[in-house]
């Protein structure tokens, strides 16, 4: 199975600012042949179920607001928020779903207010 | 408008079964995976097990080969997971997800079980 990690752990921002989380897998989820990277993000506030963020590395969900942008390729992905809310708070977890099933979670990053 | 909504789950002694029952609305419950994601007190996600669009693929993941089931009822439009010979380390809110390509677009709120004596 492809092993997903993530860094930092934590992370505190002050209102406004970026918040920038990691995401590295174990092997690349690059797929040659649709050059798509098979990468997602989720948000998961306490005491709520995750949320689609983003999939395909960089495509928002419909709905989620255009300060969350994902990046990267390969194996190395990035989920940015350019101006962080006070709605933000919450626990981000990206996941691969190249080799699926199963598919795979990083272990979650979580963004507080500083 | 989609809903998902899981049931079945609470206090099980350890050995004991249980079987969640999700209920999918607000859209085509055949056109779509589904899978079960479980996520243990403070702790990350697990994914626990998928079924495909028409049930002919099932997937678990391996340490709850062989004690649990997934299937579907499209009749009903119903998802399940019957579990059985119970850990403490099952103890979870297990969410049902829909899915497509392994990609989870929508979350039910989760049932918990927990696993104790």
């Amino acid at each position: 199975d492809i092993v997903m990690t993530q860094s930092p752990d934590s992370l505190a921002v002050s209102l406004g600012e970026r918040a920038t989380i990691n995401c590295k897998s174990s092997q690349s989820v690059l797929y040659s042949s649709n050059n798509k990277n098979y990468l997602a993000w989720y948000q998961q506030k306490p005491g709520q179920p995750p949320k689609l963020l983003i999939y395909w590395a960089s495509t928002r969900e419909s709905g989620v607001p255009d300060r969350f942008s994902g990046s990267g390729s390969g194996t190395d992905f990035t989920l940015t928020i350019s101006s962080l809310q006070a709605e933000d708070v919450a626990v981000y977890y990206c996941q691969q779903y190249f080799n699926t099933p199963p598919v795979t979670f990083g272990p979650g990053t979580k963004v507080d207010i500083k | 408008e989609v809903q998902l909504v899981e049931s079945g789950g609470g206090l099980v002694q350890p050995g004991g079964s249980l079987r969640l029952s999700c209920s999918a609305s607000g859209f085509t419950f055949s056109d779509y995976a589904m899978h079960w994601v479980r996520q243990a007190p403070g702790k990350g996600l697990e994914y626990v097990s998928a079924i495909s669009s028409n049930g002919g693929s099932t997937y678990y993941t391996d340490s709850v080969k062989g004690r649990f089931t997934i299937s579907r009822d499209t009749s009903k439009n119903t998802l399940y997971l019957q579990m059985s010979s119970l850990r403490p380390e099952d103890t979870a809110v297990y969410y049902c997800v829909r899915g497509w390509g392994g990609v989870g677009d929508f979350w039910g709120q989760g049932t918990l079980v927990t696993v104790s004596s």
